[in-house]
């Protein structure tokens, strides 16, 4: 089935670094977003994406989806202590269909050392 | 804008007793909806999804079930709990646009 797959699993930085991380799928997606998650709460959508080669910013974040539509990765720029958390991507066929599972990935745990 | 409830917040249930979680949106009309369950430090497993009402697919083979009886509600149920169904469960609503959001979350232990 499809799978997603996010590296690192964690990174520990310190405060004021750039962060990169990235999310591959064995599958085609026409949809890619990108979350954080805060303990014991949902998900927060951070950034949604839908064409090919689209690169958008939200604030200190960047995200980008691959050419091939199988790949994401976010940035996050000169990182706070409140970018720790769990970062999740996601990705589904884009439209409304009966088919229309959205899958995602395991997470990069984030902790910034201040 | 639309907003995601689920409740209970927080449930501690016996093996063997049943479970009802519950999950309705506001804000929307014909959603997409689907049920994730998040084991301790673990990611998002997609247990069911629904594109109308009393249509259900499910994702894992699993001792729960799920219904939509409204077009806005969304129901986990199960008969007889597991130790192995303690976990974070989290409803979520897709919009128009493709975006997903998510509700509060329920979090059950099971004794």
């Amino acid at each position: 089935g499809q799978q997603l797959n996010q590296s690192p699993q964690s990174m520990f930085i310190q405060e004021g670094e750039d962060v990169s991380m990235n999310c591959t799928s064995s599958s085609i997606f026409n949809t890619w977003l990108w979350y954080k998650q805060d303990p014991g709460e949902g998900p927060v959508l951070l950034i949604a994406l839908y064409k090919a080669g689209e690169l958008t910013s939200n604030g200190r974040l960047t995200a980008q989806f691959g050419i091939t539509r199988k790949d994401s990765f976010l940035n996050i720029s000169a990182s706070i202590p409140s970018d720790v958390g769990i970062y999740f991507c996601a990705g589904h066929p884009g439209r409304k269909t009966s088919y229309d599972k959205v899958i995602f990935g395991p997470g990069t745990s984030l902790s910034v050392i201040p | 804008s639309q907003t995601i409830h689920q409740w209970p917040a927080t449930l501690v249930q016996p093996v063997g007793s049943p479970l009802s979680l519950e999950c309705t949106v506001e804000g929307t009309s014909n959603p997409n909806l689907y049920w994730y369950r998040q084991a301790a430090g673990r990611g998002l497993q997609l247990l069911f999804y629904s594109v109308g009402i009393g249509q259900i697919s499910s994702e894992v083979p699993q001792n729960l079930s799920a219904s939509r009886p409204q077009d806005r509600q969304f129901i986990l149920s199960s008969k007889k709990l597991l130790l192995s169904d303690s976990g974070f469960y989290l409803c979520a609503c897709k919009h128009d646009t493709g975006e997903l959001f998510f509700g509060e979350g329920s979090r059950l232990t099971v004794l």
